[in-house]
């Protein structure tokens, strides 16, 4: 089956240490996002990929860095600089454009880091 | 810069009952307009969407939502909810690219037996 696989589901890191959370998919689309949700704050844009070997930042990449060398991966750095980084993370990829593109965003079930 | 503000944080209804969650967008072109749900621990899945056309749109398990220009709202619908519809809620707007699309804050939806 099609679809987008995040891992690990759950994660737990201490203060001051990076970790990458894996996002991976199947579907052949082009353009792949991260996405941070928090309690009452819905869901914010960190980094997006619209093709390979090529990201932008979204609303809120400080302390965040990501890749793109295959289109099925884009990979997620939460780094030591990002000072309040439990949170959940939700993947999610779509067709860039064109006769293929419904604007739909197609999520994997997410990560939850903690920070200890 | 486009916004979505979901006026409700949390409502509840009894099972059987009619359900109204409201949305309203800022954008300053015609806008694509989604509505997903996600049930706890879990990613989102999309209900329904609104491009251009019909300005009511069917969507899966149910759900409807209208697209009202003149309200800037794109309010999703159920005549009937079920235990399983508890869940949170999301509406999006997004221009051509979806690069920018953007997430209201959510509904989390109770249904009450």
């Amino acid at each position: 089956d099609g679809g987008i696989t995040q891992s690990p589901k759950y994660l737990f890191r201490k203060e001051g240490q990076n970790v990458t959370l894996s996002c991976e998919q199947n579907l052949n689309h082009d353009a792949m996002y991260w996405y941070r949700q928090d309690p009452g704050q819905g869901l914010r844009l960190i980094y997006y990929s619209q093709i390979v070997n090529d990201f932008q930042k979204g609303d809120i990449a400080e302390g965040y860095s990501v890749s793109r060398e295959k289109k099925e991966s884009f990979p997620l750095t939460v780094t030591s600089a990002q000072k309040n980084p439990t949170a959940f993370y939700l993947c999610a990829s779509s067709f860039r454009g064109g006769a293929k593109s419904t604007g739909e965003l197609f999520f994997g079930e997410g990560s939850r880091l903690t920070v200890l | 810069a486009q916004s979505v503000t979901q006026p409700d944080i949390h409502i509840t209804v009894s099972e059987g009952a009619s359900l109204e969650l409201r949305c309203n967008y800022s954008y300053g072109a015609t806008p694509y307009l989604f509505w997903y749900v996600q049930s706890p621990g879990q990613g989102l899945q999309l209900l329904l969407k609104y491009f251009s056309g019909d300005t009511l749109v069917q969507g899966i398990k149910g759900f409807e939502a209208e697209f009202k220009r003149s309200q800037s709202s794109f309010n999703l619908r159920k005549p009937s909810v079920h235990w399983s519809d508890a869940a949170e809620y999301f509406c999006a707007v997004a221009g051509p690219n979806n690069n920018d699309m953007r997430f209201g804050a959510g509904t989390r939806l109770t249904v009450k037996p």
